[in-house]
């Protein structure tokens, strides 16, 4: 069983939609949880990052932590076709960042 | 500029042949890193250096090496490549407690 599960998708949405994606983790010292966005042809790049259990919120985008059930969730509202991209989500213990397969998002005009 | 930069950005190889693929970041880092990453497996770790003199294997490091030159650079080596070896790799630099990682615009090798 892999420590990061993510549904790799594609998801495709009409412009103005709500994006909704999620991992799941079975490793209890995550402590920090990171999504990452990568455009075609491109490295990764960080998109946000939350300690602690609840909502984080950074313009359009929210990011989401429930430790008790080891479940992380990013939204994506009133998405824009240059939200177009693979999400990654990746979690941190001591030692080491974990990623999840990442999801391809289409937000078509 | 770009603050991690890698090179090549392609490369076309033959099995058996020895390549070397390199990284330098100018955002003053003590962490580095490199990952490959293929379709449906996400970013793996190949291995990872927290200074100069500190070099940590990764989750898939058989069939790589490393040397980390210098705080800014640091280049992975395949010295005999296989066509399992097919991938794209990235570099990147990180800081902090959160390890923060900023990536490079990566490599893609072909191992024919």
């Amino acid at each position: 069983q892999k420590e990061v599960e993510q549904d790799p998708g594609p998801l495709s949405v009409p412009e103005g939609a709500i994006v909704s994606l999620n991992c799941t983790y079975s490793n209890s010292a995550f402590q920090y949880f990171m999504w990452y966005r990568q455009y075609s042809r491109k490295g990764p790049e960080l998109l946000m990052y939350t300690y602690s259990s609840g909502n984080k919120e950074d313009g359009r985008f929210t990011a989401q932590v429930d430790k008790s059930s080891k479940y992380i969730s990013l939204f994506i509202r009133d998405s824009q076709p240059s939200d177009s991209a693979t999400y990654l989500c990746a979690m941190k213990d001591d030692y080491k960042l974990s990623f999840g397969a990442g999801t391809t998002v289409t937000v078509r005009a | 500029d770009a603050d991690v930069t890698q090179t090549p950005r392609n490369r076309i190889t033959k099995t058996g042949k020895r390549i070397m693929l390199e990284c330098s970041q100018t955002k003053g880092h003590d962490r580095m890193y490199w990952y490959r990453q293929d379709p449906g497996l996400g970013l793996r770790l190949i291995y990872y250096s927290f200074d100069v003199k500190d070099i940590n294997k990764g989750e898939i490091s058989d069939g790589y090496s490393v040397s980390r030159q210098a705080q800014a650079k640091f280049s992975l080596s395949l010295e005999s490549a296989i066509p399992n070896q097919t991938a794209l790799y990235f570099c990147a630099s990180g800081e902090g407690s959160t390890d923060t990682q900023y990536f490079g615009p990566g490599t893609r090798l072909t191992v024919l």
